[in-house]
């Protein structure tokens, strides 16, 4: 799986949006950019993935570059329980896919 | 609840010690995974099942360890002659193949070795 790179932490004022990047320049043409979060003491929870073109579901908006060496995972109005570590991860989707390699992710705050 | 179900959520045991581990994973979910996360770290894979088979095991997963899913529903993960470095959470996550095999995550198990 190809490696990305987050920042480690992020503020975010409540209510606002929260713009989280993430850099995965390895990526290959069959792997999905995929998003989790983990709140503390929780395991992690899936949040969305997509290719190449944007996707959208209740929870958050993936928006991913042209050239897919990038995207954004955007939370439209953070509250105080979206406080978490968010993880992107890049992988292959479906019956090749398998486990899911973390890294640092980044720890949002969101803050009063 | 319809989710990834793990027990016990705590376990405090004394170097030495075997202890278990069970995951129920959503009940039509043909994957199940095992994952290990350490303080301030991401979660590591350790191993996974599709159906009863165990398909593939990381380097972490040492003889110590030994996991199961007999009847290709409910896992076990057990670890004799615990050490203190194994003091960690153990994550259980499921996933259904033919629908994408987006994993979806149990609450894990602290286990706390003295």
């Amino acid at each position: 799986d190809a490696k990305t790179t987050q920042p480690p932490s992020m503020d975010c004022a409540e209510g606002r949006a929260a713009n989280l990047p993430c850099n995965h320049s390895t990526i290959s043409g069959n792997e999905y950019v995929y998003w989790y979060r983990q709140i503390h003491s929780q395991g992690p929870q899936y949040i969305i993935h997509g290719l190449k073109n944007n996707e959208t579901n209740e929870m958050a908006s993936l928006i991913i570059t042209e050239d897919r060496k990038s995207s954004t995972l955007i939370l439209p109005h953070a509250t105080l329980r979206d406080t978490a570590v968010y993880y992107c991860i890049v992988r292959v989707r479906g019956n090749a896919g398998n486990m899911l390699t973390f890294g640092g992710g980044t720890r949002l705050m969101v803050k009063p | 609840d319809t989710g990834v179900s793990q027990n016990p959520r705590h376990k405090i045991t004394k170097r030495g010690q075997n202890v278990t581990f069970r995951c129920d994973p959503i009940s039509e979910h043909n994957r199940l995974y095992w994952y290990r996360q350490t303080l301030g770290q991401g979660p590591e894979f350790l191993t996974y099942f599709q159906n009863e088979a165990q398909l593939e095991k990381s380097r972490l997963l040492s003889d110590r360890f030994s996991a199961e899913r007999p009847k290709g529903s409910f896992s076990t993960l057990e670890i004799q002659r615990t050490e203190q470095g194994d003091s960690a959470m153990y994550l259980c996550a499921s996933s259904l193949v033919g629908r994408g095999d987006e994993q979806f995550f149990g609450p894990g198990t602290r286990l706390t070795v003295l």
